[in-house]
């Protein structure tokens, strides 16, 4: 059936390296793939998304890459900052499902040490 | 900035009891979604609203749920008689054309 998987499950970094959080996707015809981010007893906020026909896009120090014939889309982190520590959670939309219905990932719990 | 609310933050309610949570999506969207997160567990999709009627729905979304847009601002979600198991983080959802879907704060929903 569809899914998601991501890994890893969680991730510690030292503030200023990078993190990288990857996805993997079931179904070929997915196009829409957005990230968001999760911190404690919030609501997920979208940090970055991007569409089928782009390989990858950039907003400051976050990147996304996507690889349609591997089936995987992976989230880039550079310069880590202690506010970047949250729960990422990737999702995905499939062929055949209403717009805006996203499979997500299980999540990545991102903690930055100074 | 326009951001999607949701009330009330906590709901605590016994078990067979009906429970109503409220949204109020950002106001120039035409799609809404409810999902749910189960503590510890990813987000699961519940239902998609576009219309005045259900796009979509999964199968966690069974006859005890029931969606509603009662006026032109809020999108209600209605569990009939609630279940130990319906404790949950129900988070509303909306979108605009564009297709960035923006999510609320929650409303940590606890059955006892």
């Amino acid at each position: 059936g569809e899914n998601v998987e991501q890994h890893p499950s969680t991730l510690s970094v030292q503030e200023g390296d990078s993190a990288v959080i990857k996805c993997t996707y079931s179904d070929s015809a997915s196009n829409y793939f957005p990230w968001y981010k999760q911190e404690l007893g919030k609501g997920p906020q979208l940090i970055i998304d991007i569409r089928s026909n782009v390989g990858e896009k950039k907003d400051q120090r976050i990147a996304v890459t996507l690889n349609k014939t591997a089936k995987h889309f992976s989230l880039h982190i550079t310069e880590t900052q202690p506010e970047d520590s949250a729960v990422y959670f990737c999702a995905a939309t499939f062929e055949g499902d209403s717009w805006g219905k996203f499979q997500f990932g299980a999540g990545t719990q991102v903690v930055v040490t100074p | 900035e326009p951001e999607v609310t949701q009330t009330p933050s906590h709901q605590v309610t016994q078990m067979g009891q009906e429970v109503i949570l409220r949204c109020v999506p950002i106001s120039n969207h035409l799609y809404f979604y409810w999902y749910r997160q189960i503590l510890g567990q990813k987000v699961e999709f519940l239902v998609s609203f576009y219309n005045n009627e259900i796009s979509e729905k999964s199968e966690i979304f069974d006859d005890q749920f029931s969606v509603e847009r009662p006026d032109g601002s809020n999108f209600t979600l209605k569990i009939r008689s609630t279940k130990l198991e319906d404790s949950a983080m129900y988070f509303c959802a909306s979108r605009d054309f564009a297709g960035e879907q923006y999510f609320g704060p929650g409303t940590r929903l606890t059955v006892t």
